[in-house]
């Protein structure tokens, strides 16, 4: 049950895109299509911004998309604004019934 | 409108025990597995465990596996977190979410507070 291997920080300007990375292993990430990302601002509870690698829900503006290639996740995040800045984190199904998030990454807008 | 009400945080000394409560309205909390997420001042989120819908079947991260008990009462809509022998790596904010399928947790609660302290 080790958390996700995500980077500490990203930072991008208005307009720019920016990807943060989720890695887990064969045995988590790589094996079910059961990732998940929330974003979380301060003092907030945490916000779904997609579920099951790519599906986002209707809420949630089509500038955030999500992939997978082996044992990697990740968050893109286009066009980006200011009220994207925010912790985000990755969350992963782990055989048997349980989950495990990642270790959090902090988007700055420059 | 979906939402999710913890209680029951507060200050407790090491080797004590809390219970905390969620309570679910706008949807039937008895058609889902429901989940209990903690985050310790300024850390990460941790996954700590989830309780299936009929309450037959409950798992835990290894840190708190025999001293933490999930438990339900669909009639109430609520779940329950039992935490017992209570340590300071324990002092967290407490959140309880509905599992709306493979992960995808939502609604949120706001969070309940627990803090192990002497």
């Amino acid at each position: 049950q080790s958390a996700l291997t995500q980077p500490a920080s990203v930072s991008g300007s208005p307009g720019q895109s920016i990807t943060i990375s989720c890695t887990g292993t064969s045995s988590d990430v790589g094996s079910y299509n059961l990732v998940s990302w929330y974003q979380q601002h301060p003092g907030k509870a945490p916000k779904v911004m997609i579920y099951e690698v790519s599906k986002r829900p209707s809420w949630v503006s089509d500038r955030f998309s999500g992939s997978k290639s082996g044992n990697t996740a990740s968050l893109t995040i286009s066009g980006l604004q200011a009220e994207d800045e925010a912790d985000y984190y990755c969350c992963s199904y782990v055989p048997i019934s349980t989950y495990v998030f990642g270790t959090g990454t902090r988007v700055t807008v420059l | 409108e979906m939402q999710m009400v913890e209680s029951g945080g507060g200050l407790v000394q090491p080797g004590g025990s809390l219970r905390l409560s969620c309570a679910a309205s706008g949807f039937s909390s008895s058609l889902y597995w429901m989940t209990w997420v903690r985050q310790a001042p300024g850390k990460g989120l941790e996954w700590v465990a989830n309780i299936k819908q009929d309450g037959s079947e409950e798992n835990y991260v290894d840190s708190v596996r025999g001293r933490f008990t999930i438990s339900r009462d669909n009639a109430k809509n609520s779940v329950y977190l039992q935490m017992n022998s209570l340590r300071a790596e324990d002092t967290a904010v407490y959140y309880c979410a509905r599992d709306s399928g493979g992960g995808n947790y939502l609604p949120w609660g706001q969070g309940t507070l627990v803090t192990v302290s002497s």
